[in-house]
């Protein structure tokens, strides 16, 4: 059972569009909540991550919102480009290990 | 740096075939894992070490084993494959906890049990 739930499993975006992703968590000893990308081929690479200290992160075009009252979290990804299309996954750890939500694939249209 | 490094790339066993896949980093990092990654499913991890000489369970560790006994090596091992066990894994390493670090991620070794 994943500790994580990701949603959606998939979406299709036009160029300049923005992307939204959001996922959820139980446990209330989470504290940290990164997100990873992942190119085809590749192995996932951290793109941005929040703690539950701060309601927001931005880094350049990507952005987390996070409500730790509802246990939840998001990315944004505005000014989508095609080079954004990639598979996103959030993930959350309140210890020595990371719990990954199931994923995103992110597809950009020209 | 060429950060983490996994061998080999591809592979294809017969079930109850075994083999050792090798994860090396070169960033003098405490922490290392072993993720599965299935469609759908996302990154599951199956072992990881904490150190040089420690092991830990993940979240899916039956039929694999691991050993680190040099800081910059992983090794994950089969001892008698499965269909089940088809997948691509990856390697990471942090050099701190999973909650204050970056892991960063090997390029993968895609598995195929037959």
């Amino acid at each position: 059972q994943q500790q994580v739930k990701q949603s959606p499993q998939s979406l299709i975006v036009q160029k300049g569009g923005i992307s939204i992703i959001n996922c959820a968590y139980e446990n209330t000893a989470f504290d940290y909540f990164p997100w990873y990308q992942q190119f085809p081929g590749k192995g996932p690479a951290l793109l941005i991550a929040i703690r539950p200290d701060v309601s927001e992160k931005k880094e350049g075009r990507f952005t987390i919102s996070f409500n730790k009252s509802a246990k939840q979290f998001s990315l944004h990804i505005m000014d989508s480009q095609p080079g954004d299309s990639a598979t996103y996954f959030c993930a959350a750890s309140g210890n020595d290990k990371l719990s990954f939500g199931a994923g995103t694939t992110v597809t950009v249209r020209a | 740096n060429a950060g983490v490094t996994q061998t080999p790339k591809f592979r294809v066993l017969k079930t109850g075939q075994s083999m050792t896949l090798l994860c090396a980093q070169d960033m003098n990092h405490e922490y290392m894992y072993w993720y599965r990654q299935d469609p759908g499913m996302g990154l599951r991890l199956i072992h990881y070490s904490v150190g040089e000489g420690t092991t830990a369970k993940g979240e899916v560790p039956d039929g694999y084993n691991v050993s680190r006994l040099k800081k910059q090596n992983f090794l994950l091992g089969l001892e008698s494959a499965a269909p089940s066990q088809t997948s691509v894994y990856f390697c990471a390493s942090s050099l701190g906890l999973a909650g204050v670090s970056e892991q960063f991620f090997g390029p993968g070794t895609r598995l195929t049990v037959l």
